[in-house]
């Protein structure tokens, strides 16, 4: 299968610790997103990337908050000093650029579900 | 600001038809989109708008108003495994989708 995958599927960490999740996109796309979503909530945009380049980052992400793509290929998304209000589903999604975007149609990841206790 | 409303829960019988409606207030509009979301799974593409009218796959359609900022995702010939969220969401003036808040669709036998 060569759809959008997302590890690790679940984390559960104390408050103040660091975590990392990757995403690997479908491999001929070169837009990779990240969002978050909170329980009955709609998916939240955080940033995203063409190829290596981030392109926009949301104003309500906290600088404890970095992602990367450094080959233009995975992606990964770090949170540092965690808060319990980080406590979330990270959702990774990607798109063959603009013809996706175009197309209004992003390939979700199953996400990756963090607990900060 | 950018803002899409949404119904928070539609409740229907299988075999019935079902309108979720969608209201957005964005800076600039390039077209909607509709996903499907299964608890515990992953948003799933189920169509998109960028012009006014009607788009039609299967038993979904999709409809657009520009003019109105409203659309509507509508579901037809209901079937148990149509339980689900769905978002509409929007492709206002930059390369990412904003997303609506969602509904929650319950299907009973």
């Amino acid at each position: 299968d060569t759809g959008v995958s997302q590890d690790p599927r679940h984390k559960i960490t104390k408050r103040g610790q660091n975590v990392t999740f990757r995403c690997d996109p479908i491999s001929e796309h070169n837009r990779l997103y990240w969002y978050r979503q909170t329980l009955g909530q709609g998916p939240e945009f955080l940033t995203y990337f063409q190829n290596e380049a981030q392109l926009e980052k949301s104003r309500l992400l906290s600088d404890r908050f970095s992602a990367e793509r450094p080959k233009g290929s995975f992606s990964t998304l770090e949170i540092q000093r965690t808060e319990q209000g980080d406590s979330a589903m990270y959702l990774c999604a990607s798109s063959d650029g603009l013809a996706g975007v175009g197309t209004g149609e992003l390939f979700f990841g199953e996400g990756s579900r963090l607990t900060v206790l | 600001g950018q803002s899409l409303e949404q119904p928070s829960e539609v409740t229907a019988v299988e075999g019935a038809i079902v309108q979720i409606n969608c209201t957005y207030q964005t800076s600039g509009f390039y077209g909607l989109s509709w996903y499907q979301q299964h608890d515990g799974g992953a948003p799933t593409f189920l169509s998109y708008n960028a012009l006014d009218g009607l788009e039609e796959t299967g038993r979904f359609s999709s409809f657009l108003s520009r003019s109105d900022s409203y659309g509507y995702l509508l579901l037809q010939e209901l079937q148990m495994k149509d339980s689900a969220s769905y978002f509409c969401a929007v492709r206002a003036n930059t390369d990412k989708l904003i997303f609506g808040t969602g509904t929650r669709l319950q299907v009973f036998p």
